[in-house]
């Protein structure tokens, strides 16, 4: 069965550019959430969606970053001026219903962005 | 506030010998605990799940986890280790009452298996 799907896997910017990650959570899951892995951490939580709403944006480390999910289903993550600091795997991950007993969360492969 | 703490950042084992990783965490109440494990160039997988049904957890490729409330310890383990099982393994907490609650990851264990 499908899973979740990020595009692209890879991305190598500049210094300065804007980049836009994409991520296709599984059909029919109504919460999606972003985070962010640096090499040898484990993920932190960005930004998290209820369908269309963004319910949490604790995470986004500046306003550089930013994330939609305009449909409620594919999201966006778009970061501005990219600087080195930004260079880490992105996850996006969905889950089914906004409460649950337990919270499972389907993760997707990620996208690693490299900024030189 | 939620923690997590992965208690070695390396462990080695032969194949067939028994893998331990171990896990505290930290939460003012009764906690939602998972492991995932991430292979490389791969997706985070759930290993297994604690929802408060019961504390002796079993997940998927052998591995299982003990839920101990006295010593707030989620400890992962596995009776014989195989190659396969090298990877990188997240002791993770959650809110369980809360709506759309981020996962807290620990830092991570890289588990190494030699033949």
């Amino acid at each position: 069965g499908a899973g979740v799907s990020q595009s692209p896997r890879y991305k190598v910017a500049k210094r300065g550019q804007d980049v836009a990650l994409r991520c296709d959570p599984i059909s029919g899951h109504v919460s999606l959430f972003w985070y962010q892995q640096a090499l040898g951490q484990g993920p932190e939580f960005l930004t998290y969606f209820q369908n269309e709403a963004q319910l949490d944006k604790s995470g986004l480390p500046s306003d550089r970053f930013f994330a939609e999910r305009p449909e409620g289903s594919v999201s966006t993550l778009k970061i501005q001026r990219t600087q080195q600091e930004d260079s880490a795997v992105y996850l996006c991950a969905s889950s089914l219903a906004p409460r649950q007993t337990y919270n499972e969360q389907f993760f997707g492969p990620g996208t690693r962005l490299t900024v030189l | 506030a939620q923690s997590v703490t992965q208690l070695d950042s390396h462990v080695s084992v032969s194949e067939g010998t028994p893998v331990l990783l171990r896990c505290n965490y930290s939460s003012s109440y009764s906690p939602s605990l998972f492991w995932y494990v991430q292979h490389p160039n791969k997706g985070l997988q759930l290993l297994l799940k604690y929802t408060s049904a019961a504390t002796l957890v079993k997940g998927i490729n052998g591995f299982e986890a003990e839920f101990k409330k006295s010593e707030t310890s989620f400890h992962l383990t596995k009776p014989s280790a195989h190659m396969s099982d090298a990877a990188e393994y997240f002791c993770v907490v959650s809110d369980p009452n809360q709506a759309g609650t981020a996962l807290i990851f620990g830092k991570g264990t890289t588990l190494s298996v030699s033949s």
